[in-house]
């Protein structure tokens, strides 16, 4: 089947650590991994994605892992802020990219 | 250009109406998608299209339906609406897989069934 699983469903840091967010995707994921940042009460937004042939990226404070064998992906946020606090999701495109399929969303808390 | 807009932003129905949620975007994508969001479901697909009159179902379909007959617009329609419908919903598009894939988001549609 089509399916994102998402973990943790919450998670609180304290300013200045790191943040964590793990996702595991079913068989028949295509080639592109995104993650989105909603912030309470706007519109999701993407902040970094990766695809199937590229195990790592990374973007200032922000990277994201691929392991294809375990069929997870992994977002790492370094030297977390305040303004970090939001929902983050992770999304896996499913026949032949058309679909866009969605985990159910990790609330960081960053406390100052 | 404005991306992807959403109407109507804010929506109040009694159960067993009807109503037309419309999304139009600007920047002559593809790829167009309807979700809902709710407390601790994330974003769950109800329906997307990969181009015009082209629709296919998404994770939760039922209670809904969808039109493109236009590239720019994509309509969700619910026949009668029910409590179970009480939801956020965003409408999105991309360029899709070949072109670069990043979906963007409207502003979202809060709507209530009472």
């Amino acid at each position: 089947g089509e399916n994102v699983e998402q973990h943790p469903s919450t998670l609180s840091v304290q300013e200045g650590d790191s943040a964590v967010i793990k996702c595991t995707y079913s068989d028949s994921a295509s080639n592109y991994f995104p993650w989105y940042k909603q912030e309470l009460g706007k519109r999701p937004q993407l902040i970094i994605d990766i695809r199937s042939n590229v195990g790592e990226k990374k973007d200032q404070r922000i990277a994201v892992t691929l392991n294809k064998t375990a069929k997870h992906f992994s977002l790492h946020i370094t030297e977390t802020q305040p303004e970090d606090s939001a929902v983050y999701f992770c999304a896996a495109t499913y026949n032949q990219g058309g679909k866009l399929i969605f985990g159910q969303g990790t609330e960081l808390s960053v406390k100052p | 250009n404005a991306g992807v807009t959403q109407t109507p932003k804010f929506r109040v129905l009694k159960t067993g109406q009807s109503m037309t949620l419309l999304c139009a975007q600007d920047m002559n994508h593809e790829y167009m998608y309807w979700y809902r969001q709710d407390p601790g479901m994330g974003l769950r697909l109800i329906h997307y299209s990969v181009g015009e009159g082209t629709t296919a179902k998404g994770e939760v379909p039922d209670g809904y339906n969808v039109s493109r007959l236009k590239k720019q617009n994509f309509l969700l329609g619910l026949e009668s609406a029910a409590p179970s419908q009480t939801s956020v919903y965003f409408c999105a598009s991309s360029l899709g897989p070949s072109r670069g894939t990043e979906a963007f988001f409207g502003q979202g549609t809060r709507l209530t069934v009472v």
